[in-house]
């Protein structure tokens, strides 16, 4: 069984762009969750999605944003990038978003100039 | 928000020694979880703890969810190289406005001397 896919691996964009980061979660999943990762401020919750929908959302500006599809895969956007959006971004995903075992993927790395 | 205290920050110890780290929480947790992660990697799920009190094994390593819901500890027993990463401690209070969501520990860095 294939594990959490995200692509790209790495990015590099320059202040002012926007990205896209895809994940596909494992097959039968149907929640997948989104982290941003960085050495100050650890692992962050950014939004979960669960059948299409946003059931959750952290604390992070309107720049942030994700959408899911019918086959559960899911994206996150950031426009107008930001120095501090430099990050590793991480998926993961699991059956419902309940008490389910979330599995990461090997995350985007993202590198804003 | 939550916020999870993990420590100790980074452990230096010698192949085949014990380690202990530990995490708590300022909020009550229904469900926590131990994670590891090597470089370029994303975390890897080592143990999961769903009920208070509750002591669970896998292989050299062992976790308990303490009895107030606001702490956890993970022993790793006989430490050899491939025990090197970053662990880290995540609880999760699932439904409701915690949908998917894992809050995490600042993260242990370990390092083992052959």
């Amino acid at each position: 069984k294939a594990g959490v896919t995200q692509t790209p691996r790495y990015l590099i964009k320059t202040r002012g762009q926007q990205v896209t980061l895809s994940c596909s979660p494992i097959s039968g999943h149907r929640s997948v969750s989104w982290y941003q990762q960085t050495p100050g401020q650890g692992l962050q919750f950014l939004f979960e999605y669960f059948s299409e929908t946003q059931r959750n959302k952290g604390n992070f500006p309107g720049r942030f944003s994700g959408r899911q599809f019918s086959n559960s895969r899911s994206e996150m956007n950031v426009s107008t990038l930001e120095l501090g959006d430099s990050a590793l971004y991480l998926c993961a995903s699991s059956l419902s978003g309940g008490k389910d075992i979330q599995y990461f993927g090997a995350g985007t790395r993202l590198s804003v100039l | 928000g939550q916020q999870l205290n993990q420590s100790p920050q980074s452990m230096f110890i010698q192949e085949g020694e014990d380690v202990s780290m530990n995490c708590t929480s300022s909020s009550i947790f229904n469900t926590w979880l131990w994670y590891k992660q090597d470089p370029g990697e994303g975390p890897v799920l080592l143990i999961a703890l769903y009920k208070a009190g509750e002591l669970t094994s896998n292989g050299r390593l062992t976790a308990q969810f303490g009895i107030t819901r606001k702490d956890s500890f993970l022993n790793i027993s006989a430490s050899i190289p491939s025990d090197v990463g970053i662990y880290f401690c995540a609880g999760q209070t699932p439904g409701g406005t915690s949908y998917g969501k894992l809050t995490f520990g600042q993260g242990t860095i370990l390092t083992v001397h052959p």
